[in-house]
Parts: structure tokens; C-alpha cells; sequence
């Protein structure tokens, strides 16, 4: 059974440039969520997303959409690139409402 | 407000000694509490879940306690590896179903030296 799956693991892009990332869930798992982890920070839940629709959503602009889905696997997009948008992709799977997250390892984007 | 603080934000120990790391939260209602691992530009991975009526959760040389009453969490480390040297994260989960979310405390990092 295949762990959590992110793409790309490493790019960089430039100020104003639009990305997208990619994450496949484990076996079983029907939703997936998304953050952002600046270097030496937390992670920021930018949303999840659950039978194709975003579900919950946290504190980040409309530049930042996403979409899922029929076998689960999710995209993020970002539009307009930041500087401040460089950090550690993570996409975490989980069974809708349930409790365990498993992570991936992350995509890591640098904005020049 | 709903926040987890963690402390210490820092910490060094040597190898094969045991430490503490402490969670404090004031988030309402409560889920659940959990302690993730998470290795310099990796993933966190979960290390234990605990519910209300769990006091005690242990996963290898990782024990985690949990006082509800006090909103007080601990993650005790034995035995420390150099393994062991990453960012301990502390996460609330606050309310249910639909309107579940997660707070997350910073962190600790802990370095193990040999």
C-alpha cells in the first residue's frame, strides 16, 4: 500500500509565476488537506477537501485554489507568486471526519 | 482563544538521556490531542492520538500523558537516539464532524547529540 504521494518534491519559480502542486492519499483515504510550512514555522492549514469539494478553508488568499479529484488524488494552485509563498508544501490524507492525518513529505517551492 | 503552546522551544540533550516536552492548550471542545514527529524537510508523522478519557498513550520509547482537567499534555522521550533529533509537534483537535479543526502548537526542537 502506497504512503501519501507529493509532486513535485523540489522547484522553483519566480515572482508572479502560477504552480501547481500535486498529492495521491493512501488507499482508503477520501480527504485530503493542505498546508504551508515556512522554514522554522508550523504548519497553516490552507484547506481540505473532501468528495471533490473544499470543505473547510483557512486563513489564505484566493490565490490559493485547489481541486480534487474522483480517485481522491488533489492539486494546489497558486497564482501570482509571492516571495512569502516560499515553504514546505504538505498534503495530508485522512478518512473524511476520522482522526489519524498521514502525511507526505512535502513539495518544496522557492520563489525568486 | 484556541491555542496550543508548547515548551521548551528548544532543547539539547545527549544521547541515551530521557526528557520531557510539554503541551499546554486552551482549546474548546476538545477532540483530541496528538504528538507528531517531523524530521528537518519532511512530513510530520504521527507519533500518538489521544481522547479525553486517555491519560496515558506510549508508541516505542514515546509516552505521551494527557490531564484534561489541566489541558496539559506531555510527550516523555527514554533512552533519546540520535534518531530522535527533529521538531516535536503538539496538535489540538478541536470540535466534530464537519467543523473539526486542528490547532498546532510550534513545536519543540530537540537536538540529540552523541
Amino acid at each position: 500500500d502506497a504512503g501519501v504521494t507529493q509532486s513535485p518534491t523540489h522547484l522553483i519559480k519566480t515572482r508572479g509565476q502560477q504552480v501547481t502542486l500535486r498529492c495521491s492519499p493512501k488507499s482508503g483515504h477520501d480527504t485530503v488537506s493542505w498546508y504551508q510550512q515556512a522554514l522554522g514555522q508550523g504548519p497553516q492549514f490552507i484547506f481540505q477537501y473532501y468528495e471533490e469539494e473544499e470543505r473547510q478553508r483557512g486563513n489564505f488568499p484566493d490565490r490559493f485554489s485547489g481541486h480534487q479529484f474522483p480517485n481522491y488524488s488533489s492539486e494546489l494552485n497558486v497564482n501570482a507568486l509571492l516571495l512569502g509563498d516560499s515553504a514546505l508544501y504538505l498534503c495530508a490524507g485522512h478518512r473524511h471526519n476520522t482522526g489519524e492525518l498521514f502525511f507526505g513529505e512535502g513539495s518544496r517551492l522557492t520563489v525568486l | 482563544k484556541n491555542q496550543v503552546e508548547q515548551s521548551p522551544q528548544s532543547l539539547i540533550i545527549l544521547e541515551g538521556k530521557n526528557c520531557t516536552l510539554q503541551c499546554n492548550y486552551t482549546v474548546s471542545p476538545f477532540s483530541n490531542l496528538r504528538w507528531y514527529k517531523q524530521d528537518t524537510g519532511r512530513g510530520p508523522v504521527s507519533l500518538t492520538i489521544m481522547t479525553f478519557s486517555e491519560n496515558t498513550k506510549s508508541n516505542g520509547r514515546y509516552t505521551a500523558t494527557l490531564d484534561a482537567d489541566t489541558k496539559q499534555s506531555s510527550l516523555h522521550i527514554t533512552a533519546s537516539q540520535l534518531s530522535d533529533s527533529a521538531s516535536y509537534i503538539c496538535v489540538v483537535s478541536r470540535g466534530a464532524g464537519n467543523n473539526r479543526k486542528l490547532i498546532w502548537g510550534l513545536g519543540t526542537s530537540l537536538a540529540v547529540n552523541p
